[in-house]
Formats: C-alpha cells, sequence, structure tokens
C-alpha cells in the first residue's frame, strides 16, 4: 500500500518569508499529525486532525502556523512567517481511529526546512 | 498527558538481546504503551503496541510489569540496522501520539 506522502523534500527560505508543506495520508487514515522536529530531539507534535476536525493544536504556534485538512484527506501546513528558529524537519502521519481500538501511525520522510 | 522516562543512550553488541526500559509511573488504565524507532534521516516506525500483557510480533517484544509503571523492548538479537532513537509513548484515549526523547541505541560490530 501506498505510504504517507509529503512534499517538498527540502526548502530553504529566508527568514520573514512563507512556506507551506503538503502532507497526503494513507487512504482511509482518519487521523492527520503534523510534527516538528529540531536536530537532537523528539518529534514534537503541533496538530492533529480527526477527519477535517482539529482535535489538538495546543502546541500550534497560531501567530504564525496555521494547517487545515480539506474534505478530510491531504492537508497543508503553513508557516508565515518564517523565524530562524522554524528550522526542523516537518513530519505528516497518519492513522485509522476506530473506536478504542489504537491503531500504528504511519509517518512520512518529512519536509526539512532551512531558514537562512 | 502521562509522562516516560528512558535512558538517554544505550550500546550492544551485535547479534545479542538488547532490552530498553521505559518507565511510566503515572500511566493511567487505558492508556496504550507504544513503542517507536526513528532510523537516521527517516520518520519514525512503528515497532509495537500493548495494554498489559506482554506481546510479540516479527519486530520485538514488549514486557509490561503487572502494575503497568513499566515496560521494556526486547530486540532478540541486534543487528546494525536496528541502531535508532527508541521512543516509548503512552497512547491516550484521545488517540494523541506525543514523543520524548527516546533512547539512543548504538549497535556495535
Amino acid at each position: 500500500e501506498a505510504g504517507v506522502a509529503q512534499s517538498p523534500r527540502y526548502k530553504i527560505i529566508e527568514k520573514r518569508q512563507s512556506v507551506a508543506f503538503w502532507c497526503n495520508p494513507i487512504s482511509g487514515h482518519a487521523t492527520l499529525y503534523w510534527y516538528q522536529q529540531i536536530l537532537g530531539q523528539g518529534p514534537k507534535l503541533l496538530i492533529q486532525f480527526q477527519n477535517n476536525g482539529v482535535v489538538d493544536d495546543s502546541q500550534l504556534p497560531k501567530d504564525r502556523f496555521s494547517a487545515e485538512r480539506l474534505k478530510g484527506v491531504d492537508s497543508t501546513l503553513k508557516i508565515q512567517p518564517a523565524k530562524l528558529e522554524d528550522s526542523a524537519v516537518y513530519l505528516c502521519a497518519s492513522s485509522l481511529k476506530g473506536g478504542q481500538k489504537y491503531t500504528e501511525a504511519f509517518f512520512g520522510q518529512g519536509t526539512r526546512l532551512t531558514v537562512v | 498527558d502521562a509522562k516516560t522516562t528512558q535512558p538517554n543512550s544505550m550500546e550492544s553488541n551485535e547479534e545479542e538481546p538488547v532490552h530498553l526500559p521505559c518507565n511510566h509511573s503515572t500511566i493511567s488504565g487505558t492508556d496504550y504503551i507504544h513503542w517507536y524507532r526513528q532510523l537516521p534521516s527517516q520518520g519514525p516506525e512503528y515497532v509495537i503496541h500493548g495494554l498489559t500483557s506482554n506481546v510479540n510480533n516479527r519486530m520485538a517484544s514488549l514486557a509490561i510489569a503487572e502494575d503497568r509503571k513499566s515496560s521494556t523492548l526486547i530486540l532478540h538479537r541486534a543487528t546494525l540496522r536496528d541502531a535508532a532513537v527508541y521512543y516509548c509513548i503512552l497512547r491516550s484515549p484521545a488517540n494523541k501520539l506525543v514523543f520524548g526523547a527516546g533512547t539512543i541505541l548504538r549497535v556495535k560490530s
């Protein structure tokens, strides 16, 4: 089966510019996650969607970050304006959710963002 | 979110078993224990999960303490390809997947 697709793989922008990342989850997966992973740290959950509704965005810096998941499938994460400290790998993941059954999450390869 | 505590790093010899510990003293009755690993330059990948009973799959075994306050991921024969960061995660009823710092596993040939 096809995995989680992310694009672009790499992006270099100047500070104060804007950038967008795209994620296509595995077909049928209702739950979608965006993570930020700074070098040497574990992934930090930014936002979690269940279908096209937001379940948790408590760690999302809402003054500059936004995310949407139209029609409960693809998702985009945007940063505007970018800061130097936003340099990180942005990971997208998806999983099934059915009642109390917890299934594994599948991760994409990530987008490596460098802000200069 | 309930927290987990793992050693920063561990080292193993190739072909030997590895026991990766995780403490989760504040686990609630509905939290599942999940393990993921992250190979260099890749996204995390699922390894195993359990609730109360020990679990085995093709990748590893998960031993869960009777009081559920700790667990151990067991790699039966470590290979160089098992060198990665291993994350122990408590998955809440809200289906959140919150990562800690993990344990860096180094495998020596």
